[in-house]
């Protein structure tokens, strides 16, 4: 059964760059057309669409996040990796990785990233 | 505020019917693409319930349904039970933002 876990710092300071990886177990990164994605949930708040990536194929970004976002695939490693620059406290926030083929079907249980002096 | 809109809260006693709205646009739900729906229990990560409009994943009981027409999108739930009591968040791409949406989220209450 396909599993996913996310790993990185849990907090940070403002400006600083989030950096978060997500680990695919169970199946590989490379099987079919599922792209690899990044959702995140503030405190008390809605789900938000961070990007999204396939192993062979370019990212898509939320526009709101694109300047300040980056996805990457390893394939040696199973994995796929966020990066968020100039972080601050708005960016605080449960962050979720998932698979997507017909909507976000499996879910990492979510890696909590605070931003605070 | 976002582009998909839900109503913040609904609730219903057990046994009852209740429906949960999607309101997009002519970007998004109206221009075709498809809807998914997910059910958050407090606590823990986002459980895909209906995918491509109105597809259950294996396990979600068939007390599940959606529906779409137009520039909206339904969730109904029959037979409530108290276990059901939940976040559910629409979601569907835009076309003209080129970005996958979420609604806000619904809090259903089972009273």
């Amino acid at each position: 059964q396909l599993q996913l876990q996310e790993s990185g710092p849990g907090l940070l300071r403002p400006s600083e760059t989030l950096s978060l990886a997500c680990a695919v177990s169970g199946g590989s990164i490379k099987s079919g057309t599922y792209e690899w994605g990044w959702i995140r949930q503030p405190p008390g708040k809605g789900l938000e669409w961070i990007g999204s990536i396939h192993y062979s194929g370019s990212p898509s970004f939320n526009p709101s996040l694109k300047s300040r976002v980056t996805i990457s695939v390893d394939t040696s490693r199973n994995q796929f990796s966020l990066k968020m620059t100039s972080v601050s406290a708005a960016d605080t926030a449960l962050y979720y990785c998932a698979r997507n083929l017909s909507g976000f079907d499996v879910w990492g249980q979510g890696a909590m990233v605070t931003v605070s002096s | 505020q976002s582009v998909l809109t839900q109503p913040p809260s609904v609730s219903g006693t057990p046994g009852q019917r209740v429906t949960i709205s999607c309101t997009g646009s002519s970007s998004n739900i109206g221009a075709g693409y498809n809807v998914h729906w997910y059910q958050q229990i407090p606590g823990s990560a986002p459980k895909l319930l209906i995918y491509i409009n109105y597809n259950r994943p294996s396990g979600v009981p068939d007390r599940f349904s959606g529906s779409k027409s137009g520039t909206s999108a339904s969730l109904a739930i029959t037979g409530l039970q108290t276990e059901d009591e939940a976040d559910y968040y629409c979601q569907a791409y835009d076309g003209s933002l080129s970005s996958w949406l979420f609604g806000g989220g619904t809090r259903l209450t089972v009273l």
